[in-house]
């Protein structure tokens, strides 16, 4: 499974932007690049995915680099309700290879 | 509410009991997947289904775990003769096929073995 790399932890302060990195230098060409957050006592949630280009949708958005070795998700003014494990997967598109493999995630926490 | 719902959402049984949690995915997804997770780690994948068909299985999903899902539609997560390392939140997520997919989650499980 291709793996990814990410800051254990982080804080920002309320109502400023968060840049959430995330390295996955191994990618294949057809890994899908997911992010998933987790609020205390929750299942996962999904936030955003992306293959190449750069997405935005209401909650987020990912920014990929050229080469896809790496990306960022982007809270654009984050707010308490934003405190969450956040977990950067890639995802296969080949059959058996859709299962979501997390690690340890980013914990964001929010200063008010 | 049209998300993947799980029941029961808390499960408190003594060591050698067998248990069994069901997972309802949302209507429109063939694939369904079981994850475990402990305190302070992310989601283990144990398995996952293509309509009825079981198409994977982890190396963490031992012969006391059994999981099915009948009809394409729901699926249950047996676990026979419990032991106290099996307590985890349980959970469960639906998709449509392709890596382009989201998962959607449910509530998850919570097992706690006496």
């Amino acid at each position: 499974d291709a793996k990814t790399t990410q800051p254990n932890s982080m804080e920002s302060n309320e109502e400023e932007p968060v840049h959430l990195p995330c390295n996955h230098s191994t990618i294949s060409g057809t890994d899908y690049i997911h992010w998933y957050r987790q609020l205390p006592s929750q299942g996962p949630e999904y936030v955003i995915h992306g293959l190449t280009s750069n997405v935005n949708n209401r909650m987020a958005s990912l920014a990929i680099a050229e080469d896809r070795k790496s990306s960022t998700l982007i809270l654009h003014r984050a707010t308490l309700r934003d405190a969450a494990v956040y977990y950067c997967i890639l995802r296969g598109n080949d059959f058996g290879n859709e299962k979501l493999t997390f690690g340890t995630g980013t914990r964001l926490t929010i200063i008010p | 509410d049209t998300g993947v719902s799980q029941d029961p959402r808390h499960k408190i049984t003594k060591r050698g009991q067998n248990v069994t949690f069901r997972c309802d995915p949302i209507s429109e997804h063939n694939r369904l997947y079981w994850y475990r997770q402990t305190l302070g780690q992310g989601p283990e994948f144990l398995t996952y289904f293509q309509n009825e068909a079981q198409l994977e299985k982890s190396r963490l999903l031992s012969d006391r775990f059994s999981a099915e899902r009948p009809k394409g539609s729901f699926s249950t997560l047996e676990i026979q003769r419990t032991e106290q390392g099996d307590s985890a939140m349980y959970l469960c997520a639906s998709s449509r096929r392709g890596g382009g997919n989201e998962q959607f989650f449910g509530p998850g499980t919570r097992l706690t073995v006496l």
